[in-house]
Parts: C-alpha cells; sequence; structure tokens
C-alpha cells in the first residue's frame, strides 16, 4: 500500500525564518510521482512542484527548495527566508501506478504560521 | 486559462436529502478527479475517470455515492441519502491524465454541511 507521512503537523516561526517540512513514503511501485501542494487559508490546493521517482536531482526555484532521496524515501521541502504569506497548511502526497489510477495519497499536511 | 470550477461553493443540507456537486475540470484536461477533505480523515481520494475507461470508484465510502461523467467533461457527484458524517469538503482536480503524465489542479471545492 501506498502511504504518506508527514511527522509535523504544526510549525510557527518568525518572518525570516528557514524552515524544512519533511515527508516520507512509502510504496512499492518502481516509478511514481511525488508532490507537494500548499493550501492558503482560502482553501484552494495549489499546486508546488511534482518530482518523478527516476530524477533525484534537487530543485530550487526562489525562496523554495526540494531534497528528494530515495534511498530514505523522502522529499522534503525547505522555505528560505520565511514570509507571512508562506502560512498555510503544506501537503505532501504521492501518485504511483497501482491498480492503474493516479490517485494521489495524500499525508496529513503541516500548518504553517509565519509571525510578522 | 479557467482552472477547475465547482459548484456549488456551499451547501447545506438535511439529513436524507440528496446532493449534487459539479465539476468542470480545465479544458482539453482527459482525467478528472474527485476527494473529500474533512478533519477527521484529511484528504482522501474518492474516484477517478480517465477518457472513456472505466472509473476507479475504489475511494466510495459507501453505495449513496455515486459520480459520471458526461462527454468526457463536466462531473457531477452525488450523494444519496446524505449522513451527518458526509460534511466535508468535496474537491475536484483534473489532469492531462494517463500514463503518469498529469499533475492534478484542484478547484476550490463544495463545501457540504449536513444538519
Amino acid at each position: 500500500a501506498q502511504k504518506v507521512t508527514q511527522a509535523q503537523t504544526e510549525i510557527s516561526v518568525v518572518e525570516k525564518e528557514d524552515v524544512t517540512l519533511d515527508c516520507v513514503y512509502e510504496t512499492r511501485d518502481t516509478t511514481y510521482y511525488l508532490f507537494w501542494y500548499k493550501q492558503p487559508p482560502s482553501g484552494e490546493l495549489v499546486f508546488l512542484i511534482r518530482r518523478n521517482s527516476f530524477d533525484e536531482q534537487n530543485e530550487i526555484s526562489g525562496r523554495y527548495s526540494w531534497n528528494f532521496q530515495k534511498s530514505t524515501s523522502s522529499f522534503n521541502f525547505t522555505i528560505t527566508a520565511s514570509q507571512v504569506v508562506d502560512s498555510a497548511v503544506y501537503f505532501c502526497a504521492l501518485s504511483g501506478s497501482q491498480g492503474g489510477s493516479e490517485k494521489l495519497v495524500f499525508g496529513k499536511g503541516m500548518k504553517l504560521t509565519v509571525n510578522p | 486559462g479557467a482552472g477547475v470550477s465547482q459548484s456549488p461553493s456551499n451547501k447545506v443540507t438535511e439529513k436524507g436529502k440528496d446532493v449534487e456537486l459539479r465539476c468542470d475540470p480545465i479544458s482539453g484536461h482527459t482525467a478528472l478527479y474527485w476527494y473529500r477533505q474533512s478533519l477527521g480523515q484529511g484528504l482522501e481520494f474518492l474516484i477517478y475517470f480517465q477518457g472513456n475507461s472505466a472509473p476507479d470508484k475504489s475511494g466510495l465510502p459507501s453505495d449513496r455515492f455515486s459520480a459520471e461523467r458526461t462527454g468526457g467533461s463536466v462531473s457531477t457527484l452525488t450523494i444519496q441519502r446524505t449522513q451527518q458524517e458526509d460534511s466535508a469538503v468535496y474537491l475536484c482536480a483534473s489532469s492531462l491524465g494517463g500514463n503518469l503524465r498529469g499533475t492534478q489542479y484542484f478547484g476550490p471545492g463544495t463545501r457540504l454541511t449536513v444538519l
């Protein structure tokens, strides 16, 4: 079975601090995709990044960076110099080929609060 | 470049009534998904449509839940004889689909409250 674990449920930081959101996954698929989504207080899930299982290259996009390590089944997300607008719930998700469906399996989410 | 749209945004109903929730996917997206988000259960997959293939209904919690997708575009999720535990935000997503090619983009959701 596929599973995504976000051990942290809630983090509170002060603006400009760096924060890392942890994600650990389980899957038997050899081909799979990992995702991060952001859910701000408005409620809509916003796509941030997708990474396939064959690409372990880390990625940086502005203040966001992602560290994918297959050896530890982790796909961690770091926000550098956090801002109040980063306050949201962040979800890590996994999509594989089990059963032929591309359904996403989500972690429980991590609520980030950035205080001014 | 419209995104996924859902209607209504909010629905309040009485226990035992039927409800229909609508989803309009992004134009050109062949795959459509329904998820449910509730406090106790987090984000759960409900059903997946891909083109003309038989839908994956493995996430539907009971036979009171059904969904259809007409003409490969708009989808309707129907909940019959609603129960209080059906109260949740119902999210629709669409993607280019097939062979793990598509990133799923989500609509704003329908908040369902069953009294």
